[in-house]
């Protein structure tokens, strides 16, 4: 069965540096997304991603952070200059056309440790 | 922005019972979506609902989309240990393409033996 898949599981990085965190969705998807969850709280929103351009952001996506589709099947969430608060893990899901265009399958994520 | 209430918090049950949790909100959801989470691990996927009074089973998962659009419950019958974890309830609102999804807080499920 198709699944997303992301890389690294998990990236420890020192405050201030840039850090890629990688994703490939589900490869007859069309629309991807980025969200962050920190520890012990609900699952947000930060970005998606379709036609390759941004369709929507929150205000938790910032100037620090960035999205690109490199190639035909990667899609990164690149955040710029880390802070102590973007510690949090950050799930990469994405969504076809089937089933009503409604269901978002997520990847396992990548757990961000910012030091 | 919207904001989903999502109860209860937290559950112990014994194996072999029936478990219900729901989510409301004050405002208006296109779909909801239900997903089950494992430590350190991604949102799973249970249930989807499509349109309002909808009531759909996956297994000895119900859920169903409340009339009013702003409420959905999901009952999970017969509880065995593997059902343990942190369930989530999901809204989509259809303005534009991106149709994000918005997170209750979670419901934690204990099975005790």
């Amino acid at each position: 069965e198709p699944e997303v898949t992301q890389t690294p599981s998990h990236q420890v990085t020192q405050m201030g540096q840039e850090v890629i965190l990688r994703c490939v969705p589900i490869s007859n998807h069309l629309y991807f997304y980025w969200y962050r969850q920190i520890l012990g709280q609900k699952v947000e929103f930060l970005v998606s991603f379709y036609n390759n351009e941004i369709s929507e952001k929150s205000e938790i996506f910032d100037d620090q952070f960035s999205v690109e589709r490199p190639d035909g099947s990667n899609f990164t969430l690149k955040i710029r200059s880390t802070k102590l608060e973007d510690s949090a893990m950050y799930f990469c899901a994405s969504r076809g056309l089937l089933a009503g265009g409604i269901e978002q399958y997520f990847g396992p994520g990548t757990r961000l440790t910012v030091t | 922005g919207q904001q989903l209430n999502q109860s209860p918090q937290s559950m112990f049950i014994q194996e072999g019972e029936d478990v219900s949790m729901n989510c409301t909100s004050s405002s208006i959801f296109n779909t909801w979506l239900w997903y089950k989470q494992d430590p350190g691990e991604g949102p799973v996927l249970l249930i989807a609902l499509y349109k309002a009074g909808e009531l759909t089973s996956n297994g000895r998962l119900t859920a169903q989309f409340g009339i009013t659009r702003k409420d959905s419950f999901l009952n999970i019958s017969a509880s065995i240990p593997s059902d343990v974890g942190i369930y989530f309830c999901a809204g989509q609102v259809f303005s534009g393409s991106a149709r994000q999804l918005t997170f209750g807080s979670g419901t934690q499920l204990t099975v005790l033996p």
